[in-house]
């Protein structure tokens, strides 16, 4: 159990269009859902937490209007990169918390890795 | 400020090896700390957390909040346990989490 999935697997897209990344909890409610992205050889940096029905909490340094979240159900959330340009290129992975304690575990889903010409 | 420090870009050790992967935190207030496990073309999976105090295919973590670490144990490493491993604090609400840069661990046979 405990399964997020994420759709793309990969996606290439041109510089100035925009690209929508889905994250689906599969088999379960996922009251939270986090956003993040790695750099090459790097490690995870937390873009935004989102709660289902109510904006996304983006960290610093994050331009929300370049990076749009959506978390319209329990079991989806979803990231759109707006007039996505080459440095956005990245490795980006979602999680998702089930429950509603802090130290509830978060599942990841297997990333989407994202190619701007 | 809240972070995560794992020196070490890579281990490389020898089958059968005692393994130590060194993590540190900065959290005012009381840590509460995880490690991740992601091997090759997999997702991030978590390892073990210390609230558990669990030991999960031979590693084991024990939080020293004198020294802030977190170090991950294991006393005869396999080959099958080359993977890059992160240390994550947990931050604030919403069960955000912050992460170390990550270690490589590598082991031989």
């Amino acid at each position: 159990g405990a399964v997020v999935s994420q759709h793309p697997s990969w996606v290439i897209c041109k510089s100035g269009t925009s690209v929508k990344i889905e994250c689906r909890s599969l088999d379960f409610q996922a009251t939270t859902m986090f956003w993040y992205r790695q750099f090459p050889k790097q490690s995870l940096m937390l873009m935004a937490t989102s709660n289902e029905g109510s904006k996304a909490t983006y960290e610093q340094g994050v331009e929300k209007d370049k990076f749009l979240i959506n978390h319209a159900s329990l079991t989806l959330s979803t990231l759109t990169v707006t007039s996505a340009h080459p440095e956005d290129s990245s490795f980006y992975i979602c999680s998702a918390g089930r429950g509603v304690t802090r130290t509830d575990t978060q599942y990841f889903g297997p990333g989407t890795r994202l190619t701007v010409l | 400020a809240q972070r995560v420090t794992q020196p070490e870009k890579l281990l490389s050790v020898f089958k059968g090896a005692p393994v130590e992967l060194k993590c540190n935190y900065s959290y005012s207030g009381s840590p509460e700390l995880f490690w991740y496990v992601q091997y090759s073309r997999q997702r991030l999976q978590l390892l073990l957390r210390h609230i558990s105090r669990e030991s999960i295919k031979g590693f084991t973590a024990d939080l020293n909040k004198g020294e802030t670490s977190f170090h991950l144990k294991k006393p005869f490493a396999q080959e099958e346990d080359s993977a890059m491993y992160y240390c994550a604090l947990l931050s604030g609400g919403y069960n955000k989490l912050i992460f170390g840069a990550g270690t490589r661990l590598a082991v031989h046979p």
